[in-house]
């Protein structure tokens, strides 16, 4: 079975653009979360999406936001890009929320100029 | 404010030997405890899951919970080299949040 897939995996931004990143889950997984990695901050959770509905988040500014599809596919949006966006953001998909196991993507890396 | 403690390291330990990582969390209501892997410019590789008090092991893993001291740990066997990484320990409360994760401990297997 396919991983976790994330596109792109590379990014650079200059400060004040967007930046859209996608996730495509594990086959069959329905739930999917985003995560932003720093090496101060460490691993945090951004929001959660189960079957087209966002069913958690995070503590971040309202620039973060996300969607997922009907496929189950998510996207995840950061508009007015700050320098301190610069980060690993991390997908992680989960067949539903009974266990909660989730498993990650490789990762876009985002670099904010 | 949920919080997951882990020393940082690096832990050293030599081939061969039992590596033992530890993670105490602050919510009492956490119910469900992971152990991811990361290996350097990868993503965490999930490990080990564990949900109610006493051990679990798979393989050379094996993870111990005690919910009335809020303590979690991993123990690796037989630890080898390729097991040189940083472990991460993720807490999850209920249905609410994602994932907690501790800012990871630094393993290094000595050969």
């Amino acid at each position: 079975k396919a991983g976790v897939t994330q596109t792109p995996r590379y990014l650079i931004k200059t400060r004040g653009q967007q930046v859209t990143l996608s996730c495509s889950p594990i086959s069959g997984h329905r739930s999917v979360s985003w995560y932003q990695q720093t090496p101060g901050q460490g691993l945090q959770f951004l929001f959660e999406y189960f079957s087209e509905t966002q069913r958690n988040k995070g503590n971040f500014p309202g620039r973060f936001s996300g969607r997922q599809f009907s496929n189950s596919r998510s996207e995840m949006n950061v508009s007015t890009l700050e320098l301190g966006d610069s980060a690993l953001y991390l997908c992680a998909s989960s067949y539903t929320g009974g266990s909660y196991e989730q498993y990650f993507g490789p990762g876009t890396r985002l670099t904010v100029t | 404010q949920k919080e997951v403690e882990q020393n940082s390291g690096p832990l050293s330990v030599p081939e061969g030997a039992i590596a033992s990582l530890n993670c105490t969390y602050s919510d009492r209501v956490s119910q469900s405890f992971f152990w991811y892997r990361q290996y350097s410019g990868k993503s965490p590789e999930l490990i080990m899951s564990i949900y109610s008090n006493g051990d679990k092991e798979d393989g050379r893993f094996t993870a111990q919970l005690n919910k009335a001291s809020q303590y979690v740990s991993l123990l690796i066997r037989d630890s080898q080299p390729s097991d040189s990484a940083t472990y991460l320990c993720a807490v999850k409360v209920g249905g609410a949040d994602g994932l907690t994760f501790g800012k990871g401990t630094h393993l290094i297997i000595q050969p």
